[in-house]
């Protein structure tokens, strides 16, 4: 069974440029959720897409936007980027009624 | 709203000891709770969970932790820490009711430390 797969694991962009991280859940799951994890904090929730809609959405600007595929595979973009966002980024796939979420590894985003 | 306090951002023990990391959580309902760890550069696996079953929980790797209501408290413990348990820990919480679709409320981590 293959897990949550991300990419890229590691990138650098400039303020003001545009970014967009991918994710691939884990087979059978067909809930996404992102979250931020700035350095020595825990992650926050950016929002959750379940059958390709947004499901729910955290404390995040418009900027911060997403996708969900048909095979559950999920997007973040994020547009005008601030060096506040240089951190790492979590994609999470669950199925509905586990209770449980399943982490990728992260993609680490370092905005210069 | 939900929020999560982890007492402790830094805690050291000595291999062998007992482990111990604090939660308390703020919650109008009794909700899920969940521990996750994080190793370095690495994303989160999650250690045990609590869904309004038994109150003691025992998760992976030995560690359990038991969910108190009246203290609002779902502390961790591991009768014996191992080298291998050095690594970040969080506590996290979510409303009740359609797991896996729900937003997880993170606490801000503690890291533990196992001294030889």
């Amino acid at each position: 069974e293959t897990g949550v797969t991300q990419s890229p694991t590691h990138l650098i962009k400039t303020r003001g440029q545009q970014v967009t991280l991918r994710c691939s859940s884990q087979s059978g799951h067909n809930t996404v959720s992102w979250y931020q994890q700035a350095l020595g904090q825990g992650p926050q929730f950016i929002f959750q897409y379940y059958r390709e809609e947004e499901n729910g959405r955290g404390n995040f600007p418009p900027r911060f936007s997403g996708l969900q595929f048909p095979n559950y595979s999920s997007e973040l973009n994020v547009n005008a980027l601030e060096l506040d966002d240089s951190a790492l980024y979590l994609c999470a796939s669950s199925k509905q009624g586990s209770g449980e979420l399943f982490f990728g590894e992260g993609s680490r985003l370092t905005v210069l | 709203a939900q929020s999560v306090t982890q007492l402790g951002s830094h805690v050291s023990v000595s291999e062998g000891a007992l482990v111990l990391l604090r939660c308390n959580y703020s919650s109008s309902v009794p909700p899920y709770l969940f521990w996750y760890v994080q190793y370095p550069n690495q994303g989160l696996q999650l250690l045990l969970k609590y869904t309004s079953a038994a109150t003691l929980v025992k998760g992976i790797n030995g560690f359990e932790a038991e969910f108190k209501k009246s203290e609002t408290s779902f502390h961790l413990t591991k009768p014996s820490a191992h080298m291998s348990d050095a690594a970040e820990y969080f506590c996290a919480v979510s409303p009740p009711g359609q797991a896996g679709r729900r937003a997880l409320t993170f606490g801000s981590g503690t890291r533990l430390q196992v001294q030889p």
